[in-house]
């Protein structure tokens, strides 16, 4: 039963540079979210997608934006990143309306220089 | 505004001692709570969920408690080994779609 699976694992990218992280939620979950972690703090909610559409949005600027497509997979994209996007980006799936609580997967470390 | 604290922020123990790991709330409307362990640089892994309407949860040599009057949740670890050391993190869920979370409790538990 595979978890929730996202890549790139590590990314580099440079000030002012766009760049874009997947994630496919686990299997029979419908509902993504994805959550940003600077070290030493706890992830930090960035966006949720159900039905293709973002249903609820965290304290991020539209620099951040989603995607959710058919098969529940969900991209998030930033744009113009500064330093201060470098981070770990999680992704967390769910099945909406159960209290089944979330599933994460291991994380993007997006490193901007 | 849900806030969600873990204190202390850093703890050591001696292997085999049993370990206590605190999560306070400040919103009792709580729909569940959720405790993850994170190894450095990895994503979180899901030990316990706790339903609003439940007061403990155990697997194996984990224990968490809830109380929403006090607006604390406890982990509780028996026996530590050094395999054990890691960030507990608790999340508290309100049903709007997103999880609080504290900041992390690091443990080193020492051989």
């Amino acid at each position: 039963d595979a978890g929730v699976t996202q890549s790139p694992t590590h990314l580099i990218k440079t000030r002012g540079q766009q760049v874009t992280l997947r994630c496919s939620p686990k299997s029979g979950h419908d509902t993504v979210s994805w959550y940003q972690q600077a070290l030493g703090q706890g992830p930090q909610f960035i966006f949720q997608y159900y039905e293709e559409e973002e249903r609820q949005r965290g304290n991020f600027p539209d620099r951040f934006s989603g995607h959710q497509f058919p098969n529940y997979s969900s991209e998030l994209n930033v744009n113009a990143l500064l330093l201060g996007d470098s981070a770990l980006y999680l992704c967390a799936s769910s099945l909406d309306r159960s209290n089944y609580g979330y599933t994460f997967g291991s994380g993007t470390r997006l490193t901007v220089v | 505004k849900q806030e969600v604290t873990q204190i202390p922020a850093a703890l050591s123990v001696p292997e085999g001692e049993n370990l206590v790991l605190n999560c306070s709330f400040t919103d009792s409307a709580i729909y569940n709570l959720q405790w993850f362990r994170q190894d450095p640089g990895k994503g979180l892994t899901s030990l316990l969920l706790i339903q609003s309407s439940q007061r403990e949860q155990t697997s194996g040599r984990l224990n968490a408690s809830l109380d929403k009057s006090s607006g604390r949740s406890t982990l509780y670890i028996a026996a530590s080994q050094p395999g054990d050391s890691a960030t507990y993190l608790c999340a508290a869920s309100y049903g709007n779609n997103r999880l609080a979370f504290g900041k992390g409790n690091q443990v080193v538990v020492i051989p």
